[in-house]
């Protein structure tokens, strides 16, 4: 079965500070993993996914993540925290099935 | 290109009654995925519709049912509402096969007084 985990379901940085999100993930299978992100009343953006090619997957606003297979991690990462990266954050791992499992969500607050 | 579309946007029902949400999947895309996401949780999987039939099924009951039509579009019902029932209703549309992302509308907020 997949799940993932997202390990402090709130973090605050500071502008301009690194962002580290992280994400484990239970899988009896090569997984298929993403980072979503929503923000207040609006649907879900994918950020990045991993799909058993290079394991430093580069997204969409500077964020990264990269696939640690002996860690059972895909963490999220960003060198330099912006106002506008405030957000929640999901983790999902999807399955053979194309059924998609999220993590519980980490908020993101960042201080100016 | 049009991304997914739902509707409507707010939707306020009683409990006991029912509700159908409608889902227009990104052009191009085939697989209709139905989520809810109560306040302050990740979304939970509802079931998925690859043509028009349900392929998989999260742990709802069956109050929840849905249907694809050939042009791929969706809707979600849901019977006898409960005042539980009340979350944001995310649909996500992808391509069948492996290695594929889910696009997400913004969602239907549903609230069961």
């Amino acid at each position: 079965a997949q799940s993932v985990t997202q390990l402090g379901s709130h973090v605050s940085v500071s502008e301009g500070a690194l962002v580290l999100l992280r994400c484990n993930y239970s899988s009896s299978v090569p997984p298929y993993l993403f980072w979503y992100v929503q923000y207040p009343n609006q649907g879900l953006q994918l950020l990045l996914k991993y799909t058993s090619a290079a394991t430093l997957v580069k997204g969409i606003n500077g964020f990264e993540a990269e696939f640690k297979k002996s860690e059972t991690s895909f963490h999220l990462t960003k060198p330099s925290a912006h106002m506008s990266d405030a957000a929640e954050y999901f983790c999902a791992v999807r399955n053979t099935g194309n059924q998609f499992y999220f993590g519980t969500g980490t908020s993101l607050t960042v201080i100016p | 290109d049009a991304g997914v579309t739902q509707s409507p946007t707010h939707l306020i029902k009683t409990r006991g009654q029912q509700v159908t949400l409608r889902c227009s999947p990104k052009s191009g895309h085939d697989t209709v995925s139905w989520y809810q996401q109560a306040l302050g949780q990740g979304p939970q999987f509802i079931f998925q519709y690859y043509e028009e039939e349900e392929r998989q099924r999260g742990n709802f009951p069956d109050r929840f049912s849905g249907h694809q039509f050939p042009n791929y579009s969706s809707e979600l019902n849901v019977n006898a509402l409960l005042l539980g029932d009340s979350a944001l209703y995310l649909c996500a549309s992808s391509l069948w096969g492996a290695g594929y992302e889910q696009y997400f509308g913004p969602g239907t907020r549903l609230t069961v007084t």
